[in-house]
Order: structure tokens, then C-alpha cells, then sequence
């Protein structure tokens, strides 16, 4: 079975400084993908960034940056330059191999709350 | 982009009422639906997964007979939960596969907040 583990409850940063938010996997597929998620406090998920498991380069999205570490299976997210509308929450997941009866589900973390300081 | 209309964005119903959640894909054949819960500052959970055309298949402990979910189209998706009971007041977001070059596969719903007085 798959799990996702972010082991943050809360993190604070100050404006325009970096942030690093933990995400540590566990799968036994060959092929899967890592995605982040920010929801603010409207509910809606704000999609951030994607690696996929074979991809050599961390992925890369403006300020959102993926720290891919596949031998230790962590996939953290790296905020670089944070502003106040980044206070959210955070969530990482993983998306099982498409196939039999899997249908390709999103399995997510804990999620981070993160608070961005003036 | 690909969008995912989800209705009603929140509801309040009395105890022992249903209540329909619908997610409708606007721009693209969403052929599978995950419909998730959530409570406040907590993670996403799945609850079941549906394929247009086919019975949803649910993930353990969730309750069938409870949370109804039909995919009729290629395009809507409906989540009712039967019989209400202000345990059941949570956050409900859906999420469709697809299409590939967006947003890495998944498409959300904006969620609709359910309050059971």
C-alpha cells in the first residue's frame, strides 16, 4: 500500500524568504507520480507541481521548486521568495500505477499549514 | 484548462435528509471520478471511486448504501448522501482524471461544505 507522510503540522516563514515543506513516500511501484497541492481556506485545491518517478530533472514551477530525492523517497516542496497570500495549507501526494483496478488515485499526506509572516 | 463544476459549493439540510453533490466536467470526458472528505485541518480522504457506466467502487469503510455515487455520463457525477446525521458535516471535493497536459491528469472540484443541523 501506498503512504504519503508530511511530518510538518505547521510551518512559519517570513515574506520573501525560502521555505522547505517535508514530504517522505513509501510504494513498491516502479512508476508513479508526486504531486503538491496548496489549498487556502476556500477549500479548493490549487494544483503546484509534478514528478513523475522516471523523471531524471526536479520539476520546476516558478517559485515552486520539487526537491526529488528518489533513493530516500522524499519529494519536498521548496517555496522560494514567500508572500503572504502563500499561507495555506499543503498538501503532497502520489498517484498510484494505472492499472487493474487502481485507476490511477491520488493518495495524500497529512498537509502542512503554512504561515507567511510581514 | 480543463474545469470541474462542482454544485453546491455549500449546504445546510436537516438531519435524516439527502442531499446530491454534483461534479460536472465542462471541457473534457472525465471517464473517472474520486470523490474525497475531509475535516477541518485534516487530510483528504478517498471514499470511492467511480467509472462512467459502471458501479463506483468504494474504499473500506465507507458506506455504500450511505454515500449513493452515480457516473451516468462521460460528464457528471453525483455523490447523494442518504439520510443525513451531523456526523456526516464535512468537507466533500471531488476530482476527475483527466486530461493528461492538465494539471498533470486531475481536475478538482471547488469542494462543497456540508453542514447536517
Amino acid at each position: 500500500a501506498q503512504k504519503i507522510t508530511q511530518t510538518q503540522p505547521g510551518m512559519f516563514v517570513q515574506e520573501k524568504e525560502a521555505v522547505t515543506l517535508d514530504c517522505t513516500y513509501d510504494t513498491s511501484d516502479q512508476s508513479y507520480g508526486l504531486f503538491w497541492y496548496k489549498q487556502p481556506s476556500s477549500g479548493e485545491m490549487i494544483f503546484l507541481i509534478y514528478q513523475g518517478s522516471y523523471d531524471e530533472q526536479n520539476a520546476t514551477e516558478g517559485r515552486y521548486s520539487l526537491n526529488f530525492q528518489k533513493a530516500r523517497k522524499s519529494a519536498n516542496l521548496v517555496i522560494s521568495a514567500s508572500q503572504l497570500g502563500d499561507s495555506a495549507m499543503y498538501f503532497c501526494a502520489m498517484r498510484d500505477h494505472a492499472g487493474g483496478t487502481s485507476y490511477g488515485k491520488l493518495t495524500f499526506g497529512q498537509g502542512t499549514i503554512l504561515t507567511v509572516h510581514p | 484548462g480543463a474545469v470541474v463544476s462542482q454544485h453546491p459549493s455549500w449546504v445546510i439540510c436537516k438531519s435524516g435528509t439527502s442531499v446530491k453533490i454534483e461534479c460536472r466536467s465542462l471541457d473534457f470526458q472525465a471517464t473517472t471520478m474520486f470523490w474525497y472528505r475531509q475535516f477541518p485541518k485534516q487530510s483528504l480522504m478517498l471514499m470511492a471511486t467511480s467509472n462512467e457506466g459502471s458501479k463506483a467502487t468504494y474504499e473500506q469503510g465507507v458506506e455504500k448504501d450511505k454515500f449513493l455515487i452515480n457516473h451516468a455520463s462521460l460528464t457528471l457525477s453525483t455523490l447523494t448522501v442518504t439520510s443525513a446525521h451531523p456526523e456526516d458535516s464535512s468537507f466533500y471535493i471531488c476530482s476527475a482524471r483527466g486530461p493528461r497536459d492538465s494539471q498533470s491528469g486531475y481536475t478538482f472540484g471547488s469542494g462543497t461544505r456540508l453542514t447536517v443541523v
